[in-house]
């Protein structure tokens, strides 16, 4: 069975720090997804990594993969309080013949001023 | 992009009911799907909605509980059948575009069975 493990599940920083949250997952894939979720919202995409070694960056998020290490960053920078929301990894699988987006626990991110 | 919306937004329903949510996708959409998300928690796929065939469930979701229709390339529905206060949650509808594998997912419905 598939495992997506993100860590930390709760993350409290201060403006201005960095920081990363880590997606491990257990099985093979060479996609994985990055979303937001403020409260009571639905996902709003962030980044699709589609290869190993992709990077890709948007203001003060940067995203990355090693498929070989099965492990995905999100990387924060300078972190500012307009990024307090739940963070989500998912990994794309297929499996039966369709693919399918299996999700990490989701880390909860808090900027304090 | 694709623009996802669902209907209703949200209900209370009395146990023993049904109810059924509409997805509409504002474009053409290779695959779709159902989740489900508890407050706090991650998100469950219940099913992909195959256009033109039956959906295909996940291991302890079953097609009579939760029957998935899907007529066309920009439309589907899920219904939440029988009722019982477990199946509170919120339901999201996801949409794939293969060209550019980017996954949407709609505004999501909020339902409370009492």
């Amino acid at each position: 069975e598939l495992k997506v493990e993100q860590n930390p599940l709760f993350l409290s920083m201060q403006e201005g720090k960095n920081y990363t949250i880590y997606c491990n997952y257990s099985t093979t894939s060479d996609r994985l997804y990055w979303y937001r979720q403020d409260p009571g919202k639905s996902l709003e995409s962030l980044f699709v990594l589609l290869s190993n070694g992709a990077v890709k960056q948007e203001g003060r998020l940067m995203a990355s993969l090693d498929t070989k290490a099965r492990l995905s960053t999100l990387h924060i920078t300078a972190a500012v309080h307009d990024l307090s929301a739940t963070y989500f990894c998912a990994v794309d699988i297929t499996q039966g013949g369709s693919e399918k987006l299996v999700f990490g626990k989701g880390t909860k991110l808090t900027v304090n001023p | 992009s694709a623009v996802i919306s669902q209907k209703p937004s949200r209900d209370i329903c009395q146990r023993g009911t049904s109810l059924t949510i509409q997805c509409q996708v504002d474009s053409q959409v290779t695959m779709m799907f159902w989740y489900r998300q508890q407050p706090g928690q991650s998100l469950t796929l219940i099913a992909t909605a195959n256009q033109g065939s039956e959906a295909t469930y996940e291991s302890g979701f079953v097609i009579d509980k939760f029957p998935i229709s899907r007529p066309n390339l920009t439309f589907s529905t899920l219904t939440v059948s029988n009722m019982s206060p477990e199946d509170s949650s919120i339901y999201l509808c996801s949409a794939r575009d293969r060209t550019y594998y980017e996954q949407y997912f709609g505004p999501g419905t909020r339902l409370t069975v009492t």
